[in-house]
């Protein structure tokens, strides 16, 4: 069965350094999405990207975050210049159809912990 | 604003119990709701989505309802086993981006 895979599982970085968290997409889905989960809240919406631009984002997704889908199979999330409170689960997710419709599919998640 | 209430917030049942998680939503104008579960750590898993047109989606031991004009979706599971242990959640899909509940952590208990 077709699965939205994130790499890395997990990645310890230092306060200030960029990261780069790795999605790849269920292959026929057209949205592509970057939620985020801190330890013990809610998950958070940060980024909906379509059509090779960003569609939506919220306002936890400030100058510090961007998205690239660099080729037709990889989504990206960088973080510059990572904080303290950037520590948490990153979730991909990827639907066909988008939000009005769609299934949406998560991957296992990036847990980024920012010493 | 749409706003999320899932209740209750944990629940613990003996195997083979059939129970109901519930979730509340304030703004009827949805296009769609989805069930998942999250296990400790990992990512969310989709159990079932219903479309606004819908009133129901079963899955096995699982089944969902919609009632757009109350605000409610319940999810029920039949005949709980252990496996089942993770937490629950429901998420809207409108007109603004996908809205999550906290979650209902369910527990199972051999």
């Amino acid at each position: 069965e077709p699965e939205v895979t994130q790499t890395p599982s997990h990645q310890v970085t230092q306060m200030g350094q960029e990261v780069i968290l790795r999605c790849v997409p269920i292959s026929n889905h057209l949205y592509f999405y970057w939620y985020r989960q801190i330890l013990g809240q809610k998950v958070e919406f940060l980024v909906s990207f379509y059509n090779n631009e960003i569609s939506e984002k919220s306002e936890i997704f400030d100058d510090q975050f961007s998205v690239e889908r660099p080729d037709g199979s990889n989504f990206t999330l960088k973080i510059r210049s990572t904080k303290l409170e950037d520590s948490a689960m990153y979730f991909c997710a990827s639907n066909r159809q988008g939000r009005r419709t769609g299934e949406l599919f998560f991957g296992e998640g990036s847990r980024l912990t920012v010493l | 604003k749409q706003e999320v209430t899932q209740i209750p917030a944990a629940l613990s049942v003996p195997e083979g119990e059939n129970l109901v998680l519930n979730c509340s939503f304030t703004d009827s104008a949805i296009y769609n709701l989805q069930w998942f579960r999250q296990d400790p750590g990992k990512g969310l898993t989709s159990l079932l989505l219903i479309q606004s047109s819908q009133r129901e989606q079963t899955s096995g031991r699982l089944n969902a309802s919609l009632d757009k004009s109350s605000g409610r979706s319940t999810l029920y599971i039949a005949a709980s086993q252990p496996g089942d242990s993770a937490t629950y959640l429901c998420v809207l899909g409108g007109s603004e981006k996908l809205v999550f509940g906290k979650g209902t952590k369910l527990t199972v208990n051999p």
